[in-house]
């Protein structure tokens, strides 16, 4: 059973950082292209960013809201995905989803972990 | 960046009742567009990939075509479980957007 578990979320000041994990069971993480999307608190789904399999040289791409402050990487020894989130803003408050993607023609995410809330405060 | 229209943002509907959701992209996005499901407290739940194929374990009853630059999600007979929120989200380039979801609600 695929499964995606989300951790690291919690309490930061703005300006400081958290490094999110996306721990994975039940499928072969290094064949899969992983993402992380959030939710602000009663608002939509947002794009937060991706990255591609070793294969197609781990490249990430992301949102312009958090380029340069956010980073994706990926173990895929540990079958884990994190998101390295620097420069935190209280607009970053959300709950991050972490994603597997599926490759048809593109990507599309196919599952999703059960998110992980970030709050930005003073 | 691609902007996707949904609509309505939200409706009413009863158990058996046959609903459509409509989504509209900005420019051509070919069939690169997926369909969620989001209820309460819950994350989403990839319904819908390239436009029209179902996710595993989808029901049959969820169904999504394209003409142009429009989307549609059906579901062809609300079920209970059904009712959630629902978004599109076009892949067919960077950054990823989504429309701004559809809430069916209990009539």
């Amino acid at each position: 059973e695929v499964q995606l578990v989300e951790s690291g979320g919690g309490l930061a000041q703005p300006g400081r950082s958290l490094r999110l994990s996306c721990t994975t069971f039940g499928f072969t993480f290094g064949d899969y292209a992983m993402s992380w999307f959030r939710q602000a608190p009663g608002k939509g789904l947002e794009w937060v960013g991706f990255i591609r399999r070793k294969t197609y040289g781990g490249t990430t791409e992301y949102a312009a809201s958090v380029k340069g402050r956010f980073t994706i990487s990926r173990d895929d020894s540990k079958s884990i995905a994190y998101l390295q989130m620097n420069s935190l803003k209280t607009e970053d408050t959300a709950v991050y989803f972490c994603c597997r993607e599926l490759y048809s023609g593109t990507y599309y995410v196919d599952y999703w972990g059960q998110g992980t809330l970030v709050t930005v405060s003073s | 960046d691609i902007q996707m229209t949904q609509s309505p943002s939200s409706l009413s509907a009863s158990v058996g009742d046959r609903v459509t959701i409509t989504c509209r992209a900005s420019q051509g996005i070919s069939n690169y567009l997926a369909w969620f499901q989001q209820k309460p407290g819950e994350a989403p739940k990839s319904l819908i990939y390239a436009a029209s194929s179902l996710q595993i374990g989808v029901p049959s009853r969820f169904s999504g075509s394209e003409s142009g630059t429009d989307f549609t999600l059906t579901i062809s007979s609300l079920q209970p479980e059904d009712f959630a929120t629902y978004y599109c989200q076009q892949s067919s380039s960077y950054p990823r957007t989504f429309g701004q979801g559809t809430k069916v609600e209990i009539k």
